[in-house]
């Protein structure tokens, strides 16, 4: 069975413009989770979607939205970005929501603000 | 809030060597999760072990154990016979409910040949 997909791998854009990443989950997983991963802050959680609802939303500013389709596919989009959201955002999905479903995560995508 | 404390950014251990990593968590919770996570160079997470709170023992994995404090909400994870391919960054993560994975900042572990 496929692993979680992430795409693109790595993105460079300038200060103010949009970004969209995607995260396609293993088969059968109907939970989508996002994350930021940086040097500074560690591992931040962004949003969390079952069935294409947010279940979650971490404390993150509204430039960062997302969503997720009816086959479980995943999106999120940083607007105006700013260069310290330069990160690597990780994708993971599991089969529900909740404490004891193991989350599986994506290669994750490198994006650098310039 | 839950958050999630791991103290040694960096060790290094022998091949063929013990290791443990520390990992405290505060929450006011009785029934939760507990995981530990490897990321290694390539950057792909990977899961280790998890541990129910309610489970006395202490969950293991081949060569990954853990040790689970509840009461001194601590819990640690031992590596064992330790590996090159064992070198990574471990993170603690703590989950209750429905609410997201809350994680530590992570160990940075070298192994030594």
């Amino acid at each position: 069975k496929a692993g979680v997909t992430q795409t693109p791998r790595y993105l460079i854009k300038t200060r103010g413009q949009q970004v969209t990443l995607s995260c396609s989950p293993i088969s059968g997983h109907r939970s989508v989770s996002w994350y930021q991963q940086t040097p500074g802050q560690g591992l931040q959680f962004l949003f969390e979607y079952f069935s294409e609802t947010q279940r979650n939303k971490g404390n993150f500013p509204g430039r960062f939205s997302g969503r997720q389709f009816s086959n479980s596919r995943s999106e999120m989009n940083v607007s105006t970005l700013e260069l310290g959201d330069s990160a690597l955002y990780l994708c993971a999905s599991s089969l529900a929501v909740g404490r004891a479903s193991e989350q599986y995560f994506g290669p994750g995508t490198r994006l650098t603000v310039t | 809030a839950q958050t999630v404390t791991q103290s040694q950014p960096e060790m290094s251990v022998q091949e063929a060597e013990t290791v443990t990593l520390s990992c405290t968590y505060d929450t006011s919770e009785s029934d939760y999760y507990l995981f530990w996570y490897k990321q290694p160079p390539s950057r792909q997470m990977i899961l280790v072990i998890r541990q129910e709170a309610y489970k006395q023992q202490n969950a293991t994995e081949n060569r990954f154990s853990v040790n689970f404090q509840k009461a001194a909400k601590s819990f640690s994870l031992k590596i064992s016979d330790s590996q090159l391919g064992d070198a990574a960054m471990y993170f603690c993560a703590y989950r209750s409910g429905n609410t997201p994975l809350v994680f530590g900042k992570g160990t940075r572990l070298s192994v030594i040949a």
